[in-house]
């Protein structure tokens, strides 16, 4: 059964740093595409991030372009997003995604990051 | 890249056959049939329910079908169910590993 478990999530001043990681289990992780998708409270999904099997290739939303870095590490079956320069419009739940050639086939349950002062 | 076009809320009665529209532009949605449709009830994760425009992941009713014309796709939920009452968010691939999510459509079964 694929499991994916997001965690780091919390309240963080705006400017402030946050990483994020997610957990993955029941599948071979470092054969596919992992994404990251976010959803601002009573809003919609927004793509945010993703990066290639191997880690070689990574791609960003102009939202979060030059702030955020995901990478990953295949040795620990774990996905990673860095955030940084944090702005209250960052305040959402981020789901990390596992996809199959292109589409979000699995997701987390979330892990809620609130930027406030 | 703006969020594709989805109508806000959509409601019919149980038996019913409802249809969501998905309009995007021919960068996104007119360029690739890489279409997918998400579930989400309250306080959930997203669910893939449809994928490349109208192809049905294992286990998901045959109730939803999914099809494109042009820059838009669409859902149609037949025979609709309580169960059906939920929030529902195309995606459409943008090129270069991006992607577009729909801005959402409540369905409500009377």
């Amino acid at each position: 059964e694929v499991q994916l478990l997001e965690s780091g999530g919390g309240l963080v001043q705006p400017g402030g740093s946050l990483r994020l990681s997610c957990a993955a289990s029941g599948f071979t992780f470092s054969t596919y595409v992992m994404n990251w998708v976010r959803q601002a409270p009573g809003k919609g999904l927004e793509w945010v991030s993703g990066i290639s099997n191997d880690g070689g290739s990574t791609y960003y939303a102009d939202s979060v372009k030059g702030r955020y870095t995901i990478s990953r590490d295949n040795s620990k079956n774990t996905l990673y997003l860095q955030m940084n320069s944090l702005r209250a419009e960052d305040t959402a739940l981020y789901y990390c995604a596992k996809v199959s050639l292109r589409y979000f086939e699995y997701w987390g349950q979330g892990t809620l990051v609130t930027v406030s002062s | 890249q703006s969020a594709l076009t989805q109508p806000a809320s959509v409601s019919g009665s149980p038996g019913q056959s409802i249809t969501i529209s998905c309009t995007g532009t021919s960068s996104d949605v007119g360029s690739y049939n890489l279409v997918s449709w998400y579930q989400q009830h309250p306080g959930k994760a997203p669910k893939l329910i449809i994928y490349e425009v109208s192809r049905r992941p294992s286990g998901v009713s045959n109730r939803f079908s999914g099809s494109k014309s042009g820059n838009t796709a669409s859902l149609t939920i037949s025979g609709l169910q309580a169960e059906d009452e939920a929030d529902y968010y195309c995606c459409s691939y943008a090129g270069t590993n991006t992607y577009v999510f729909g801005t959402g459509t409540k369905v409500t079964v009377l």
